[in-house]
C-alpha cells in the first residue's frame, strides 16, 4: 500500500544547531510533499510544498529537498531555536482529495 | 484573516450518547476534512468534502456521519459513543485546485468520553 513515514523518534538538538528530519514514501511517486508543524494541542500548520521536480525549497530558516531516487524528502531547521520545539508532519494529497501525513517527528531544541 | 472556526472548543460526553461538532471553513474554501487526533498520535483522516459531496472517506467508524451545508460549514455526529472516540477532531479546509494546495487546520475540538 501507498504510505508516507517519519521517524517517531523524538529529535532532541541543541540550540542554533540544524535539525534534520525525514519523510519516506513507499509505492508512489508523490507529485508533491506538503510539511506542517503542529504544537501540544493545536491544529497543524502550514510550512512548506515541494514538487517532485524541484530539488530544494526554502522559507527563512526552513529548507526542504526531495530525492525521488531514494524517495525521500529531509526537512532542515537551521540555526534551531527553543521556539522551533514542536511536531512536524510531512504529508501528501492523494486524488480524491485525501490529505494523509506520515506520523510526525517530535523535535525539541534546548537551549 | 478569517481561519477555520471549529465549535465547541471542549465536549465532554458520556459513553452511548451522540455528539456534534460543528466546522466552518475558511471563506471561499470548497473543500473541507475531518481528522482524529489519538495522544501520541497524528491526525487521521476521517472524511472529506468537496463542493457539498463526499469526496474521500478514511477509517471513520460507521457510528459517525458528516455533511456539508449549502453555507459549507460541515458537521461531525457520532453516536453510541465510546471511551476510545476521546480524541481531539480537526477539521480543515482547502481550495481543492490540483495536488498542491494546502490545508488549513481549525484548532479542533476535544472530546472526552466518560
Amino acid at each position: 500500500s501507498q504510505k508516507i513515514e517519519q521517524n517517531s523518534e523524538a529529535l532532541n538538538i541543541q540550540e542554533g544547531k540544524t535539525a534534520t528530519l525525514t519523510c519516506n514514501y513507499t509505492n508512489y511517486s508523490p507529485a508533491y510533499l506538503q510539511w506542517y508543524r503542529q504544537d501540544p494541542g493545536r491544529g497543524p500548520v502550514f510550512l512548506l510544498l515541494i514538487r517532485e521536480n524541484e530539488k530544494e525549497k526554502r522559507k527563512e530558516r526552513l529548507k526542504v529537498t526531495f530525492d525521488t531516487t531514494l524517495k525521500q524528502s529531509l526537512f532542515h531547521i537551521t540555526a534551531s531555536q527553543p521556539a522551533d520545539s514542536a511536531t512536524y508532519l510531512c504529508a501528501r494529497k492523494a486524488a480524491g482529495n485525501k490529505l494523509t501525513f506520515g506520523g510526525g517527528t517530535r523535535v525539541l531544541v534546548k537551549p | 484573516a478569517a481561519g477555520v472556526i471549529q465549535s465547541p472548543r471542549h465536549l465532554i460526553k458520556e459513553k452511548r450518547e451522540t455528539a456534534t461538532l460543528k466546522c466552518y471553513p475558511i471563506p471561499r474554501h470548497d473543500t473541507v476534512y475531518w481528522y482524529q487526533q489519538g495522544p501520541g498520535q497524528d491526525p487521521q483522516f476521517l472524511i472529506s468534502f468537496y463542493e457539498k459531496m463526499q469526496s474521500d472517506k478514511g477509517s471513520i467508524p460507521d457510528r459517525f456521519s458528516a455533511q456539508q451545508f449549502s453555507d459549507y460549514h460541515s458537521e461531525l455526529n457520532m453516536s453510541s459513543l465510546e471511551l476510545g472516540d476521546s480524541a481531539l477532531y480537526f477539521c480543515a479546509s482547502s481550495l481543492r485546485g490540483s495536488l498542491n494546495t494546502e490545508a488549513f487546520f481549525g484548532q479542533g475540538t476535544r472530546l472526552t468520553v466518560v
